[in-house]
């Protein structure tokens, strides 16, 4: 059935550097593919997307890119601060009724 | 604008009580989908409202309903609550449909649930 994987489960940086999270996806109708930062106490939080007529988006430090062929799709996040630091979610949708979501990545933002 | 509200916020049950979550979604966002987020299983869909009407729904037992009203505003209800009820249920709103376009989906803050 469709299925998103995403790794690692649990990433640890330093201050500053980058961080690169990766989902694949199985659904090759897929177009869609949000990513999602959930803190604790909250409910996940869109913080960037990319349809797929578009291979890569930036916002500020945060950058999406995405390969069809290879059903692969990542977040990179640049000068992590520890505000970085919380679960993120990626997600992938084909227009179908659902969201298919990752199991999730803890970042934590080491000071 | 204000965000999607969930109320409450947190709720204690016991087994076989019924429960009862309300959520309130962006202003002019007509569609709400409900999720259960649990650390074994993640994110998984419930079902989703459009115009009062019922769009999808998820694998889970009948125990799991909901309902949307003419402001948009949805109820979801769990009855005959068992253990593994206990979760955090969230709901999302977006402008559309997922069905119909790729509307993204904006998430409450959601409701704790215990079942003990």
């Amino acid at each position: 059935g469709e299925n998103v994987e995403q790794h690692p489960s649990t990433l640890s940086v330093q201050e500053g550097d980058s961080a690169v999270i990766k989902c694949t996806y199985s659904d090759s109708a897929s177009n869609y593919f949000p990513w999602y930062k959930q803190e604790l106490g909250k409910g996940p939080q869109l913080i960037i997307d990319i349809r797929s007529n578009v291979g890569e988006k930036k916002d500020q430090r945060i950058a999406v890119t995405l390969n069809k062929t290879a059903k692969h799709f990542s977040l990179h996040i640049t000068e992590t601060q520890p505000e970085d630091s919380a679960v993120y979610f990626c997600a992938a949708s084909s227009g179908t009724y659902k969201y298919i979501f990752g199991t999730g990545t803890r970042l934590k933002v080491l000071a | 604008k204000a965000g999607v509200t969930q109320t409450p916020r947190y709720l204690i049950k016991t087994r076989g009580q019924q429960v009862t979550l309300s959520c309130s979604p962006i202003s002019g966002h007509r569609s709400v989908s409900w999720y259960q987020q649990t650390p074994g299983q993640g994110l998984q869909f419930l079902f989703e409202y459009f115009s009062e009407t019922q769009r999808n729904k998820g694998n889970f037992p009948g125990r799991f309903s909901g309902r949307q009203f003419s402001n948009s505003r949805s109820e979801m209800n769990v009855s005959t609550l068992e253990l593994g009820d206990s979760a955090l249920y969230l709901c999302a709103s977006s402008l559309t449909p997922t069905s119909s376009y790729n509307s993204p989906l904006h998430f409450g803050n959601g409701t704790r649930l215990t079942v003990t």
